[in-house]
């Protein structure tokens, strides 16, 4: 089955705690992306893959990294978080065109 | 100011109503259009895609771009309980992949049995 897998799905955490939310998808696609989406706000991009090694930022990048070492995985990364990273995450990817497939979320809470 | 404006509702209908979602954008450039429908837990799905201004129907739903007025609508005929999610559009500039998608914020819509 054609999907985007993401890890956690929940995650409760403390200001500081490094973390990595994983993102996987098995359709071959070179674009990737994370998003995270806020009430009032709506999905906003946080970074952006356009392949392997190719890495840009998005709306909101700050306090986020991502690496892009297979064309498969995009791990976004917080290495200090803290309580306004509190929100639901997506993770996305597109061959080209216009459907991007999003994966289940992931509800992160920061205390 | 948003470069895509939607209204977030909540919207609550009957069964079988019409409705109507909405967004206005200000970016000219944008070409491309979508509507993606988000179930409660869920991420979005594509719902319809529609290139420039016109028509685009599938079913009951039909997708509406008006590129002189900057809207698009989505509408939904005869709709069934099984419509309640949260719709987003989205638009782009070009087809290309490394086009980046803009959102809206999403429309909460109910339908009651």
């Amino acid at each position: 089955e054609a999907q985007v897998t993401q890890n956690p799905r929940y995650l409760i955490t403390v200001t500081g705690k490094k973390l990595t939310v994983t993102c996987s998808q098995n359709m071959n696609h070179e674009y990737m992306s994370w998003y995270r989406q806020d009430p009032g706000l709506g999905l906003r991009q946080i970074y952006y893959s356009m392949n392997v090694e190719v890495t840009d930022k998005g709306d909101v990048p700050e306090g986020y990294k991502v690496s892009r070492k297979e064309k498969r995985n995009f791990p976004l990364i917080l290495e200090s978080p803290s309580p306004n990273q509190t929100s639901l995450y997506f993770c996305a990817s597109r061959l080209g065109g216009y459907e991007q497939f999003f994966g289940p979320g992931t509800r992160l809470t920061v205390l | 100011q948003k470069e895509v404006e939607q209204d977030p509702g909540p919207l609550s209908v009957p069964e079988g109503a019409i409705v109507s979602l909405n967004c206005t954008y200000s970016n000219s450039a944008f070409q491309y259009f979508m509507w993606y429908r988000q179930y409660s837990r869920k991420g979005p799905e594509l719902l319809m895609y529609t290139y420039s201004s016109g028509n685009k129907e599938d079913g009951r739903f039909t997708a509406q771009v008006d590129k002189s007025s900057k809207y698009i609508s989505l509408f939904i005929r005869d709709s069934q309980p099984s419509d309640s999610a949260t719709y987003l559009c989205a638009m782009k500039r070009s087809e290309t992949s490394g086009s980046r998608l803009t959102f809206g914020e999403g429309t909460q819509l109910t339908v009651n049995p």
